[in-house]
């Protein structure tokens, strides 16, 4: 199975620190994906990577940066923390082949901004 | 640019009842279609996704949906709900497969006994 592997189920940071959210998936995917989910707004797209050093900008981009240094791995970067980054964030994989369809999910990562 | 709409925030049925979800889209193309389902605690899983073909599709759990281009819609069904149905439950639209998706607000069923 297909697995996308988040660092961290639960996070706590103070407002204005760096924060680092890791993610890595086994399966070779060409794609890989942040998404923040919150209560009645669904998931929303932050980032995406359809390739290594590759990114594009989302929907809701301000206030994140993002790395893809290997293919496997795909890193979402707060600057600086603010509160209402407080959310749960989603990373997911993806084929860009016509040969599978839809995302692989990790398990989320819960950050609260304090 | 495309969007979802799921107009039912919470749904509450009795178990062994019929489930219907609503997910209406838009897109200005033959849109790639997924329901995901996300129950307390888990990441998100693929019920059944809809590209091309039948119009009525078939997923995993006993779900089934239906693409109506006309309406656009694509609406989740389940003839008779279980317990552990009790979940949140995402429509999303791609442009292609591997695409990035949009995903609705949403849908929470709870099951009562």
């Amino acid at each position: 199975d297909v697995k996308v592997t988040q660092s961290s189920r639960y996070l706590v940071k103070r407002t204005g620190e760096k924060v680092f959210l890791e993610c890595v998936q086994d399966m070779d995917h060409e794609n890989m994906f942040w998404y923040r989910q919150d209560p009645g707004l669904g998931l929303r797209l932050i980032y995406f990577s359809y390739d290594v050093k590759m990114k594009e900008k989302g929907d809701i981009p301000e206030g994140y940066s993002v790395s893809r240094e290997k293919k496997e791995r795909f890193s979402l970067i707060l600057e600086s923390a603010s509160t209402n980054q407080t959310s749960m964030y989603l990373c997911a994989s993806s084929e860009s082949s016509t040969k599978d369809y839809g995302y692989t999910f990790g398990s989320g990562t819960r950050l609260t901004v304090v | 640019a495309q969007s979802v709409t799921q107009p039912d925030i919470h749904i509450t049925v009795s178990e062994g009842a019929s489930l219907e979800l609503r997910c209406n889209y838009s897109y200005g193309a033959t849109p790639y279609l997924f329901w995901y389902v996300q129950s307390p605690g888990q990441g998100l899983q693929l019920l059944l996704k809809y590209f091309s073909g039948d119009t009525l599709v078939q997923g995993i759990k006993g779900f089934e949906a239906e693409f109506k281009r006309s309406q656009s819609s694509f609406n989740l069904r389940k003839p008779s709900v279980h317990w552990s149905d009790a979940a949140e439950y995402f429509c999303a639209v791609g442009a292609y497969a591997g695409n990035k998706l949009t995903f609705g607000g949403g849908t929470r069923v709870l099951v009562k006994p």
